[in-house]
């Protein structure tokens, strides 16, 4: 039973530039939720995705944008880089209904370096 | 609005000793749902557990045990005889479910070391 997937890895990008994060569900899942931790911060919620639409969306500018594809996977797009960007970007897969419901579980992240 | 509080940012004890992290949230909710994440270094949050408003039941889990108490606000997680490879960061987190749109909101974390 595969966990949730995210890649790349790692990610080094300049000011200004425009990136793509990608992320699997855990099998069986059908929400996506994005989240930013900054070093030594808790997480925070970038924006929640059900039925391929953005259903909940945390206080981070426009810039921020995200697709659910049909399979349940996901991309964060981040436009117009700024150094604060730089961040471990989380991505955490849920049911939305049944038991289980709101159990997150997490993938390991993309550590995104802005230059 | 709501809140999540983990007073503590850095713990250290010796392995074998208990320790305590403290969670203490805020909710204007009758339903909500409370959790704790680990995040050892290697940055994956792994779940630990989810305890819902309407179930005030402590929970033990191996060296693992939670109280949560709705007079306080609070979800305490105590590890029992500690053990090196607990270190890591520890977060509590709430979720709430207004209107069908969840909100979760972490806490900031608290950093256990365990020393051998």
């Amino acid at each position: 039973d595969a966990g949730v997937t995210q890649s790349p890895t790692h990610l080094i990008k300049t000011r200004g530039q425009q990136v793509t994060l990608r992320c699997s569900p855990k099998s069986g899942h059908d929400t996506v939720s994005w989240y930013q931790q900054a070093l030594g911060q808790g997480p925070q919620f970038i924006f929640q995705y059900y039925e391929e639409e953005e259903r909940q969306r945390g206080n981070f500018p426009d810039r921020f944008s995200g697709h659910q594809f049909p399979n349940y996977s996901s991309e964060l797009n981040v436009n117009a880089l700024l150094l604060g960007d730089s961040a471990l970007y989380l991505c955490a897969s849920s049911l939305a209904e049944g038991q289980g419901a709101y159990e997150q579980y997490f993938g390991p992240g993309t550590r995104l370096t802005v230059t | 609005a709501q809140k999540v509080t983990q007073a503590q940012t850095e713990i250290s004890v010796v392995e074998k000793e208990d320790v305590t992290l403290d969670c203490v949230y805020e909710t204007r909710d009758t339903t909500y749902y409370l959790f704790w994440y680990k995040q050892p270094p290697s940055g994956e949050l792994v779940f630990l557990i989810r305890r819902n408003s309407f179930d005030e039941q402590n929970e033990i889990s191996g060296r693992y045990s939670w109280n949560f108490q709705k007079s306080t606000s609070s979800f305490n997680f105590t590890i029992t005889a500690s053990q090196v490879v607990d270190s890591a960061v520890y977060f509590c987190a709430l979720t709430t479910n207004s209107g069908g749109y969840q909100k979760v909101t972490f806490g900031i974390g608290t950093k256990l070391q365990v020393i051998p």
